[in-house]
């Protein structure tokens, strides 16, 4: 499978606890995008790269969310001392440089948090 | 404000029956806009794609039309099937955004 890969699926954790999400996009994507989504609403931006470098990250929801991309590949989001508001489907995005028009981002499936 | 406003939130229709959804936006200047299918728990995929320039664009029983002199779109689904059932999301680019501007969707369920 070529698209995008996220993981875990799904997370179950403990309020106040730290969760890390991993994001594998399309091989040949240098842009990748994270995004979150609760229920019966569309997917909020929070933060992009451009290969490693991370372009935008005044949408993440407060200091507890950071996301890297340390070799340009793979990127990880990290939420710390998670709270009940944060049980939400995060959702990864890949895409070829902007420059185009068009602009396609392929998502990956997401991975639905949990906070109790 | 949402700058991308969908209706009907939700919509149920009969198998074999067309629909009609819609979009709204504010998003200017405008870049291009695309419509998703989202299947419950899955990620977002797109249907279809239009610039400024283009007022139609099909994709098998799928075709969504752009007006960008009222900002509107809509998307009609022909002849239903139980598999369209999914949320189907407008979102809108805009070249100053590093981002897309999602809409919040509207849930269609086809009964048999």
């Amino acid at each position: 499978d070529t698209g995008v890969s996220q993981d875990p699926r799904h997370k179950i954790t403990k309020r106040g606890q730290n969760v890390t999400f991993r994001c594998d996009p399309i091989s040949e994507h240098n842009r990748l995008y994270w995004y979150r989504q609760t229920l019966g609403q569309g997917p909020e931006f929070l933060t992009y790269f451009q290969n490693e470098a991370q372009l935008e990250k005044s949408r993440l929801l407060s200091d507890r969310f950071s996301a890297e991309r340390p070799k340009g590949s793979f990127s990880t989001l990290e939420i710390q001392r998670t709270e009940q508001g944060d049980s939400a489907m995060y959702l990864c995005a890949s895409s070829l440089d902007a420059s185009g028009t068009y602009n396609e981002q392929f998502f990956g499936p997401g991975t639905r948090l949990t906070v109790l | 404000k949402n700058q991308v406003e969908q209706s009907p939130q939700s919509l149920i229709i009969l198998e074999g029956k067309n629909c009609t959804l819609q979009c709204n936006y504010t998003v200017s200047p405008f870049s291009n806009l695309r419509w998703y299918k989202q299947d419950t728990g899955r990620g977002p995929v797109s249907l279809t794609i239009m610039t400024f320039s283009e007022n139609t664009k099909s994709n098998g029983r799928y075709t969504a039309t752009l007006d960008a002199d009222t900002k509107q779109s809509s998307l009609h689904i022909t002849a239903s099937q139980l598999s369209d059932s999914a949320s189907y999301i407008c979102v809108v680019t805009s070249p100053i955004f590093n981002d897309m501007r999602f809409g919040a969707g509207t849930r269609l369920t086809v009964k048999p």
